[in-house]
Formats: structure tokens, C-alpha cells, sequence
């Protein structure tokens, strides 16, 4: 039972590449975020979505796109990496219905710009 | 002002001490509240959930959400090294899709 995966674990760019970030989950959520971790600003929502196919932004969305072209799937990309985009990425899911459930975590991807 | 203020710390008590970290907010529409506990180099993992105020209990940890004064709390009992990790706090709103999440205090347990 894997629950979330994210893939790569680690990752060092130079400013101005390009690069997508995947989170896989194999515990069929509708629901699945992205975030991101800075010491001090905790974490921040980037992008989320409620279903394949859709997809909203959220706190901090600027210099990033995503895609949920597969319910178990959900792809972060930076397409011009800038060093402010340093920093640790987790991905989560939760089922829908119960307002209750909270998110499931990957254990991050840690991405360095140059 | 954030929505959710969390003191970073870091704490660092001796084993078996009670731990106490605290959280406020301030939107009033907060319903769900959870803990999540988080190890270096490792994704949160949820600790405790609460809705809407009154306190739960499990183990040696036990989670109080206070809707009036907009605070929350968590406490350790008896902690161990173990207990040794960064705590976030995190709530949403009965119909919301996001969670909003406390910057994390960072623990440590001195044996």
C-alpha cells in the first residue's frame, strides 16, 4: 500500500529550465494538492483539484501549472524555474464526501534553482 | 494577518515533561481542525482531528479547540524522544476544498 508518491525525490535545475513534478495515489481520493514548504511560511497551497480533469488555484499559483488528466495522477509544472521556486514540494489527497478526512501526504520533493 | 498563526519555536523540554503547542485563527467559519506531525525529510501525517470545539483524547495526546476565543491546543503527555518533530496545525471550513495550515512548531525531546 504505497498511499502517495512523489516522484523525483530530489532535483537541482538551473533558473530557466523546465521540469514536471508527479504525485501518485493509489488510494482512488478525488481530491489532490499541491504544496509547497518554506522555513517559516509553512505550507502553502499552489494548486488543487477536486476530480480528473479539473483544476483551481490556490494561495501561491504564480510560475506553476498543473494537470489531472488521470484520477490517480497529479502533475506540477514550472516551465521557466526561477530561484524563488526553491523549495519542498508535497503533493496530498483525501476522499470525497466525508468532510471529515483529512489529506494524505507524500514525503515531499525537494527542488534546488541555480 | 495570516489566517492561521502558529509560534515556530523551537521547544525543547526533557523527557516526560507535557507538552503543550497552540495554535490561533482568525476565521470564525473554521469548523474541522487537525494536528499533523512531521519528521525531517518526511510528509505530515495527521495526529488527531477535532470538529468544532471540545477536546479529544487519544493516547498520550490529547486536542482542545476552543471556537470562542478562535485557539486550539495540543498536548503530550509523558513525552519521548520519539515525540521529537515539527507540529502543524491545519483547519477548514465545512464546505471548503482547502486546508490552511500553521507555519509548525518544531520539538524536541531531551532524553
Amino acid at each position: 500500500n504505497a498511499g502517495v508518491t512523489q516522484t523525483p525525490k530530489f532535483r537541482v535545475l538551473k533558473t530557466g529550465q523546465s521540469m514536471t513534478l508527479l504525485c501518485a495515489q493509489d488510494m482512488n481520493h478525488e481530491y489532490m494538492y499541491w504544496y509547497r514548504q518554506d522555513p517559516g511560511m509553512g505550507l502553502r497551497l499552489i494548486h488543487y483539484s477536486v476530480g480528473e480533469g479539473t483544476t483551481a488555484k490556490g494561495e501561491v499559483p504564480d510560475g506553476y501549472n498543473v494537470s489531472r488528466l488521470k484520477k490517480q495522477n497529479f502533475l506540477l509544472g514550472l516551465e521557466s524555474a526561477a530561484p524563488s521556486q526553491t523549495s519542498v514540494y508535497f503533493c496530498a489527497s483525501r476522499p470525497q464526501g466525508d468532510p471529515s478526512q483529512p489529506q494524505h501526504f507524500g514525503d515531499g520533493t525537494r527542488l534546488s534553482i541555480l | 494577518q495570516k489566517e492561521v498563526e502558529q509560534d515556530p519555536g523551537p521547544l525543547s523540554v526533557p523527557e516526560g515533561a507535557i507538552v503543550s503547542l497552540n495554535c490561533t485563527y482568525s476565521n470564525s467559519a473554521f469548523q474541522y481542525f487537525m494536528w499533523y506531525r512531521q519528521y525531517s525529510r518526511k510528509g505530515p501525517e495527521l495526529l488527531m482531528y477535532t470538529y468544532s470545539s471540545g477536546n479529544k483524547e487519544d493516547g498520550r495526546f490529547t486536542a482542545q479547540v476552543d471556537k470562542s476565543s478562535k485557539y486550539i491546543s495540543l498536548f503530550i503527555r509523558d513525552s519521548q524522544p520519539s515525540d521529537s518533530a515539527t507540529y502543524l496545525c491545519a483547519m477548514r471550513v465545512s464546505t471548503g476544498n482547502q486546508f490552511y495550515f500553521g507555519t509548525g512548531t518544531s520539538l524536541t525531546v531531551i532524553p
